[in-house]
């Protein structure tokens, strides 16, 4: 079985704290994946990464970075956070050309609270 | 833009009950359509993959299908109980790395 494994479930963090989100999948996909989800607005795509050290920018990048220094390890950065950076934030996975399926695989989530 | 929309927004059923979950999506050029259960305050599980070129697939009592030219997807689920109480996503892959997510249709199935 795929497993998408993000580092904290719970976390409080104050205004203008930086943030660490972590995600671990274990196989061995290309592609990763950082949405936040919120009420009334479903899931929006912040990044991608479809190889180590690439990212590529999703529909809601501002306020965040990421970083992908090895392949199944990818990490959302908050460099200030804000009030309404508030939200689940879902890290997921998907094989890419070498399996041609793409089939996304979600974590648990983390459920941020900025305050 | 790729636009997906699920209706109804919530059902709410007795348990043994089958039923059927829609969603649409408005360009019929898609890769793939998924399926997706969230329980409250979870990730997402995935449930079933249909290939563009695919009509239907199936899982347990799960069976889903696609019709891509009028872009519409159900999710049948036979002999409802309890435990599928939770909220179903679909989203459809419209580039190699482009998904586009519906809101969901929260299902609650009462003993």
């Amino acid at each position: 079985d795929v497993k998408v494994t993000q580092s904290s479930r719970y976390l409080v963090k104050r205004t203008g704290e930086k943030v660490f989100l972590e995600c671990v999948q274990d196989m061995d996909h290309e592609n990763m994946f950082w949405y936040r989800q919120d009420p009334g607005l479903g899931l929006r795509l912040i990044y991608f990464s479809y190889d180590v050290k690439m990212k590529e920018k999703g529909d809601i990048p501002e306020g965040y970075s990421v970083s992908r220094e090895k392949k199944e390890r990818f990490s959302l950065i908050l460099e200030s956070a804000s009030t309404n950076q508030t939200s689940m934030y879902l890290c997921a996975s998907s094989g890419g050309t070498s399996s041609m399926s793409y089939e996304q695989y979600f974590g648990p989530g983390t459920r941020l609270t900025v305050t | 833009k790729q636009e997906v929309t699920q209706i109804p927004a919530a059902l709410s059923v007795p348990e043994g009950e089958n039923l059927v979950l829609n969603c649409s999506f408005t360009d019929s050029a898609i890769y793939n359509l998924q399926w997706f259960r969230q329980d409250p305050g979870k990730g997402l599980t995935s449930l079933l993959l249909i290939q563009s070129s695919q009509r239907e697939q199936t899982s347990g009592r799960l069976n889903a299908s696609l019709d891509k030219s009028s872009g519409r997807s159900t999710l049948y689920i036979a002999a409802s109980q309890p435990g599928d109480s939770a909220t179903y996503l679909c989203a459809v892959r419209v580039g190699v790395w482009d998904m586009r997510f519906g809101a969901g249709t929260r299902l609650t199935v009462k003993p």
